[in-house]
């Protein structure tokens, strides 16, 4: 069956730290890892990284994709406040054009000033 | 720039009553989801359509339907409420292979 964890459950960093959030997947057909953060509402897109597109930067934000452990990292530099949220990671697989995700737990992340 | 809309944000229902929640999306997308999200267990999807005219099982149908009504909307439909289905929905849509969903603020039901 397919799966993403992700770890921790949850942290919490007070504002400056450096954190790093992991995301591991079992899935029969990857195609894509995409990293979403979710504060009070919907899931707003971060990252999508793809076998030709393993690493992404933006701002104080960044994402690896290691394809050979079948895993990724979030790293957030510098936190902020405003980073708190639960940070949702999920795989796309390449069988079909359906595009279904598969998330895994999400990381809720508490940054405190 | 709307981009995916649900109504209701917060719906309360008792056991047995039937409800509707209603996505619509703005961006011409072709395929549109429906997911739950609970404590603990991120995502999960329901049913979703791939393309206007056809739909689909997700991983937890049980309990609901759905339709696509037309490109722009897609309903999902609890028959018998049961308080195990209290839940925050969320509807998503994307436009083509290798593009990221976006999301809508979700529906917050509660069944009592």
């Amino acid at each position: 069956e397919d799966k993403v964890v992700q770890s921790p459950l949850s942290l919490v960093v007070h504002e400056g730290d450096t954190v790093t959030l992991n995301c591991s997947y079992e899935v029969t057909n990857f195609r894509s890892l995409l990293w979403y953060k979710q504060e009070k509402k919907a899931p707003t897109f971060l990252f999508m990284l793809t076998s030709s597109g393993i690493e992404k930067k933006s701002g104080r934000l960044s994402s690896i994709l290691d394809k050979k452990e079948l895993s990724s990292i979030l790293n957030i530099t510098a936190t902020q406040t405003g980073d708190s949220a639960i940070y949702l990671c999920a795989v796309e697989e390449n069988s079909s054009n359906t595009g279904k995700l598969i998330f895994g737990q999400g990381t809720t992340l508490q940054v405190k000033p | 720039n709307a981009g995916v809309t649900q109504t209701p944000k917060f719906q309360v229902l008792k056991t047995g009553q039937s409800m509707t929640l209603q996505c619509a999306q703005d961006m011409n997308h072709n395929s549109m989801y429906w997911y739950r999200q609970d404590p603990g267990m991120g995502l999960r999807l329901i049913y979703y359509s791939a393309s206007e005219g056809t739909t689909d099982k997700g991983e937890v149908p049980n309990g609901y339907n759905v339709s696509r009504l037309n490109k722009r909307e897609f309903s999902l439909r609890l028959e018998s409420a049961a308080p195990s289905q209290t839940s925050v929905y969320f509807c998503a849509s994307r436009d083509y292979k290798g593009q990221p969903q976006h999301f809508g603020d979700g529906t917050r039901l509660s069944i009592l």
